[in-house]
């Protein structure tokens, strides 16, 4: 499957545990996007994020989250003590560039939910 | 604040009519436009992207860009029920936010 990968499609939580969210690009891609959904809200840009650097986290709450994106592996979305509040689906998205005339392609989502 | 209205709708139109789907944004520096598809539960799905004013067509979808106006459209011909989902306008505005900006979706229902 040459499509934008992430796992878990389902996350359960308890208040105060951490929340790792996984996300491997498109083939040939390597700029990585991380949104989040909530009930009855637009997609919400958080952070964009290149090979060991982020490059853009002007959508990131201040506390508790972070993101990264390792030379080997993964993209990881990070949540420490969720509250009931972060329950949403997060979407990772990957481009070919940076430019903004190349679209962005979406994986499935995880749906986190905060018990 | 960059913002990106849409109608929420639902937008109900008979199957084989067009649906016409309406956004505008507020950054006039803005520099790509897309629309994604979205089925409840599932990702947002690329449909058509768009760059300079005018028209753009792919099969049944025709995307519309009017910059004076700060207008983006999407026409969907030969409606379909399989057309029925909630279509996400997004905007690129460059200048050093990375980020797509979205509207909050319309959700279109297509009826047999």
């Amino acid at each position: 499957n040459a499509g934008v990968m992430q796992n878990p499609r389902h996350l359960v939580r308890r208040r105060g545990q951490e929340a790792r969210l996984r996300c491997s690009p498109m083939k040939g891609h390597s700029h990585v996007y991380w949104y989040r959904q909530l009930p009855e809200e637009g997609l919400k840009f958080m952070v964009y994020l290149q090979k060991e650097n982020i490059i853009d986290e002007s959508g990131m709450p201040k506390e508790r989250f972070s993101a990264e994106f390792p030379k080997e592996g993964p993209s990881i979305l990070r949540i420490q003590q969720v509250v009931r509040g972060d329950s949403a689906a997060y979407f990772c998205a990957s481009s070919q560039t940076g430019f903004g005339n190349q679209p962005q392609h979406f994986g499935d989502g995880t749906r986190l939910s905060i018990l | 604040q960059k913002e990106v209205e849409q109608n929420s709708g639902p937008l109900s139109v008979p199957e084989g009519a067009i649906a016409s789907l309406n956004c505008t944004y507020s950054d006039r520096g803005s520099q790509s436009f897309f629309w994604y598809r979205q089925y409840s539960g599932k990702s947002p799905e690329l449909i058509m992207s768009i760059y300079s004013n005018g028209d753009k067509e792919d099969g049944r979808f025709t995307a519309q860009l009017n910059k004076a106006s700060q207008y983006v459209s999407l026409l969907i011909r030969d409606s379909q029920p399989s057309d029925s989902a909630t279509y996400l306008c997004a905007v690129f505005s460059g200048g050093g936010a990375d980020g797509l900006t979205f509207g909050k979706g319309t959700h279109l229902i297509i009826q047999p």
